[in-house]
């Protein structure tokens, strides 16, 4: 059982907002992902942490910005949110002795829609 | 560069076998995996293939890799309605970067 959490799970707010989706994990996993899941499915990765005070940029450019300031922490922040940052934001982990990132646990995800 | 190809819809009935498939361009991947999405839910991994290997059975699962075509695919022996989720082929590379494809909504039909 992957113990990876997400909050909060559905959020709805207005443009030029200032919002923080949270991501937690108990297994004491150093590598730690967002990615971004389009209404078509898609998933896309925005950001990724290999340990403490490590944050990359992914392979889509968003607008948001990552921190890694404890191990088990890695929130997401967007400093004004509009309507193109609707979408779901899904948190991941993995073991980094896993060298190939061979599993990664996913949390439930965060549905954003912002009006 | 990196792509992930999958079909977007399969639709089957209870009890018949369903096959997703999935094309990939970058050759150099180490795994290659299927997750699975049921709805509001995030992502759990079913299975997966090292790139050196042909096939892989897990119980009602069955990977095949054909990398002379990069083409992936997975079998659900037996379908049920409880398999109906979202299926996502994807790729990693050494580092642990992951590429998904689109996925492929599977509907099951009692």
């Amino acid at each position: 059982e992957a113990d990876i959490y997400q909050t909060p799970r559905y959020l709805v707010i207005g443009t030029g907002k200032k919002i923080t989706l949270e991501c937690s994990q108990t297994m004491g996993h150093d590598k730690m992902y967002w990615y971004q899941q389009d209404p078509g499915m898609e998933l896309h990765l925005i950001h990724y942490s290999y340990g403490v005070n490590s944050t990359e940029k992914g392979d889509l450019s968003s607008e948001s910005t990552v921190s890694r300031i404890r191990t088990e922490h890695f929130p997401l922040t967007l400093e004004s949110a509009r309507p193109s940052h609707t979408s779901q934001y899904l948190c991941a982990s993995s073991d980094i002795r896993d060298r190939d990132g061979h599993e990664q646990y996913f949390g439930p995800g965060t549905r954003l829609t912002v009006t | 560069g990196e792509d992930v190809e999958q079909s977007l819809f399969l639709s089957v009935r209870e009890g018949d076998s369903s096959v997703i498939n999935c094309t990939y361009t970058d050759s150099s991947s180490t795994y290659l995996y299927w997750y699975k999405q049921e709805p509001g839910a995030g992502l759990q991994l079913l299975t997966y293939i090292f790139s050196n290997m042909d096939m892989k059975q897990d119980q009602r699962l069955t990977v095949l890799l054909n990398k002379k075509d990069k083409h992936l695919s997975l079998r659900i022996a037996d379908t049920q309605t409880g398999d109906s989720a979202i299926y996502f082929c994807a790729e990693s590379f050494q580092g642990g970067k992951l590429i998904f494809g689109q996925g492929t909504e599977l509907s099951v039909k009692p």
